[in-house]
């Protein structure tokens, strides 16, 4: 059974960082791209970030290009979203989630829940 | 960054008829979009991809249409369970999601 499991969410500053992880397991985590997704409260959907199956190349939304990386180790089967220069509007619902070779995201975590707030 | 256009907003159907969902991309995306259900509390759950192939586990009253900019989701015979947002989104050209459409109990 695939499951991804996200977690260290938290409620941190404005300008602050936190890095949020994503346990994979169920499938060969080092064949897949993976993605993260994120939702503020009472929203839609909005596309973070991906990284292909080796790491070697990564993809960002504009929103949050150049204060978020993102990053994997496959010897881990994790996922991982490092976040600095955190903003009032990246308080979201954080999923990570399982692309379908290039074709939609297929798993998704329950999503770990991340507030920038003073 | 394409843009994409989901209507209505808000759906409201009665059990056992048909609801049509439509999403619009700003530009051609071929037929590289998937549609998404997500309940309250739930994580999204794929429903079709390329336009029109469901997802493993997917019912057959679920069905895909559509390409280039005009797409289209329709669900046959709603049941109790498919009363739930719908997303569209595309993968053409980096990803993006429309704004959902809230699909409720008339």
């Amino acid at each position: 059974e695939v499951q991804l499991v996200e977690s260290g969410g938290a409620v941190v500053q404005p300008g602050g960082s936190l890095r949020l992880s994503c346990a994979a397991s169920g499938f060969s985590f080092d064949d897949y791209a993976m993605h993260w997704v994120r939702q503020a409260p009472g929203k839609g959907l909005e596309w973070v970030s991906l990284i292909s199956w080796d790491g070697g190349s990564t993809y960002y939304a504009d929103s949050v290009q150049g204060r978020f990386t993102i990053s994997r180790d496959n010897s881990k089967n994790s996922l991982y979203l490092q976040m600095d220069s955190l903003r009032a509007d990246d308080t979201a619902l954080y999923f990570c989630a399982k692309e379908i070779a290039a074709a939609g995201l297929d798993y998704w975590g329950q999503g770990t829940l991340v507030t920038v707030s003073s | 960054e394409i843009v994409m256009t989901q209507s209505p907003a808000t759906l409201s159907v009665s059990p056992g008829e048909s609801a049509t969902l439509s999403c619009r991309a700003g530009q051609s995306v071929s037929t590289d979009l998937a549609w998404y259900q997500q309940k309250p509390g739930q994580a999204p759950r794929l429903l079709i991809y390329g336009a029109f192939t469901r997802a493993t586990g997917i019912p057959a009253r679920f069905r895909g249409s559509g390409s280039g900019t005009e797409f289209t989701l329709t669900i046959s015979s709603l049941q109790s369970e498919d009363f739930a947002v719908y997303y569209c989104q595309q993968y053409h050209n980096w990803w993006t999601f429309g704004q959902g459409t809230k699909v409720e109990v008339k």
